[in-house]
């Protein structure tokens, strides 16, 4: 059973540029979850998918957006990218309405702006 | 506001001694509380879920337990593959807020 993957692992992108990460959740999941690392601090959230609608937003731009498709795969896009964009982005797939749920994490992409 | 806190941000033990990792948290409606452990450039990995006060949970050497304000994970003997961040994170409705963790070092 393939876990949570995200591609690609590493990306430099210029300043102004524009971005986008790809997730495919744990076979089973339909909610995907992205999350911003930046060195030394815990995940703080993006956004939250389910049924192809942004269900849940944290304290990010409009630059920030993101799909998910009917197989529940999903894309983060970030546009104008900053030189404070840089971090590893996480996502994490779900079960909805199980209660507290349970996020399996993929492995993140690295994106480093220059 | 909803906010987790996470105690040391850093500790390094020798191997066989047993420590704990505090998470102080205040959130509206907890409907969970997680850890996980984190490896150098990789995404977190699952330990435990905790849904109510008095409930403990155990896997191996750590163990985790909850109060209405705080959670602990107790680290018994541990070894040098143990080493990682710690990351305490709470669900309050659909989002999860991630504290920013304890960096456990242990040395052989």
């Amino acid at each position: 059973d393939a876990g949570v993957t995200q591609s690609p692992t590493h990306l430099i992108k210029t300043r102004g540029q524009q971005v986008t990460l790809r997730c495919s959740p744990k076979s089973g999941h339909d909610t995907v979850s992205w999350y911003q690392q930046a060195l030394g601090q815990g995940p703080q959230f993006i956004f939250q998918y389910y049924e192809e609608e942004e269900r849940q937003r944290g304290n990010f731009p409009d630059r920030f957006s993101g799909h998910q498709f009917p197989n529940y795969s999903s894309e983060l896009n970030v546009n104008a990218l900053l030189l404070g964009d840089s971090a590893l982005y996480l996502c994490a797939s779900s079960i909805s309405d199980s209660g507290a749920e349970k996020a399996f994490f993929g492995q993140g992409t690295r994106l480093t702006v220059v | 506001e909803d906010q987790v806190t996470q105690s040391p941000e850093a500790l390094r033990l020798q191997e066989g001694e047993s420590s704990s990792l505090n998470c102080s948290y205040t959130v509206s409606g907890l409907r969970g509380l997680f850890w996980y452990r984190q490896d150098p450039g990789k995404g977190p990995e699952f330990l435990f879920t905790l849904y109510s006060a008095g409930e403990e949970k155990e896997k191996e050497r750590l163990k985790a337990t909850l109060t209405k304000k705080e959670s602990f994970l107790h680290i018994t003997a541990p070894k040098p593959e143990d080493s990682a961040t710690y990351l305490c994170a709470v669900q309050s409705a659909s989002k999860i807020i991630f504290g920013s963790g304890t960096r456990l070092s242990i040395r052989p």
